[in-house]
C-alpha cells in the first residue's frame, strides 16, 4: 500500500535553533516529492519539489533531501524564526497524477 | 491565497441537509480539487476536475458532487449532510494533472471550516 509517514508527529524548538522533520514513504515506483508549509486557518504552499534524480534543494532557510534508495526525504529549518510555526506537509506522487499526503509535522518555534 | 478563493470560510449546518461549498479562481487553470482534511489523516481526494463539465471521482467521493460550469467554478455539493462529513474541505486548482510538472506545485485556497451537528 502506498503511504506517507512523517517523524515527528510535533516538534517544539527554540526561536534561531536548526530542527530536521522527517518523510518516509513506500510509493513505488517514484516520480516526486514534494514539502509544503500550512499555517494554521490557511491552505498549503509549496516549499520545494523534489524528482528522482535530485539530492538536495534549498529554499532559504529550509533544505530538503532526498534518498530515493531508501526511500526517505527530510526537511531541515535553519535557524528558526516564529514565522516558521506551522505543519509541514510531504506529498509523494508515483507513476499516476494521484499525490499522497503525508499527515503533516506541527512545528511550534518560541521566543 | 492568491487567485483562489472558498466560500463560506465557516458552517455550521444540520444532519440531512444539503450544502454546497463554492471555490473561486482567477488564475483560468485548467484542473481543480476538493480535498477534505481531519486529524490523524492526510489530504483526501473527494473530486477534480479536468475542465468544464469534466470531472471525476476521488478517493472519498461517497456522499460528495461536483459541478463545474464555468472555469473559475467549481462547487462542493453535500446532497444530505452527516456529522462524518464535519471536516476542513479545501480546494485546490494546479496548471497540470499532478504534481510534477507543475512550477509551484498545486495552490490551495484557505479552506472551509464545516461542522454537522
Amino acid at each position: 500500500k502506498n503511504q506517507v509517514e512523517q517523524s515527528p508527529q510535533s516538534l517544539i524548538i527554540l526561536e534561531g535553533k536548526n530542527c530536521t522533520l522527517q518523510c518516509n514513504y513506500t510509493v513505488s515506483p517514484f516520480s516526486n516529492l514534494r514539502w509544503y508549509k500550512q499555517d494554521t486557518g490557511r491552505g498549503p504552499v509549496s516549499l520545494t519539489i523534489m524528482t528522482f534524480s535530485e539530492n538536495t534543494k534549498s529554499n532559504g532557510r529550509y533544505t530538503a533531501t532526498l534518498d530515493a534508495d531508501t526511500k526517505q526525504s527530510s526537511l531541515h529549518i535553519t535557524a528558526s524564526q516564529l514565522s516558521d510555526s506551522a505543519s509541514y506537509i510531504c506529498v509523494v506522487s508515483g507513476n499516476t497524477d494521484k499525490l499522497i499526503f503525508g499527515t503533516g509535522t506541527r512545528l511550534q518555534v518560541f521566543p | 491565497d492568491a487567485g483562489i478563493t472558498q466560500s463560506p470560510r465557516h458552517k455550521v449546518t444540520e444532519t440531512g441537509t444539503p450544502v454546497t461549498l463554492r471555490c473561486h479562481q482567477t488564475e483560468n487553470h485548467r484542473y481543480m480539487y476538493w480535498y477534505r482534511q481531519d486529524p490523524g489523516h492526510g489530504l483526501r481526494l473527494i473530486h477534480y476536475s479536468y475542465g468544464v463539465k469534466d470531472t471525476d471521482k476521488g478517493e472519498v467521493s461517497d456522499g460528495y458532487s461536483v459541478s463545474r460550469s464555468k472555469t473559475e467554478d467549481f462547487l462542493l455539493t453535500l446532497e444530505s449532510a452527516t456529522s462524518s462529513q464535519t471536516s476542513v474541505y479545501f480546494c485546490a486548482i494546479s496548471e497540470t494533472l499532478g504534481q510534477a510538472w507543475a512550477p509551484r506545485g498545486y495552490t490551495f485556497g484557505s479552506g472551509t471550516r464545516l461542522t454537522v451537528v
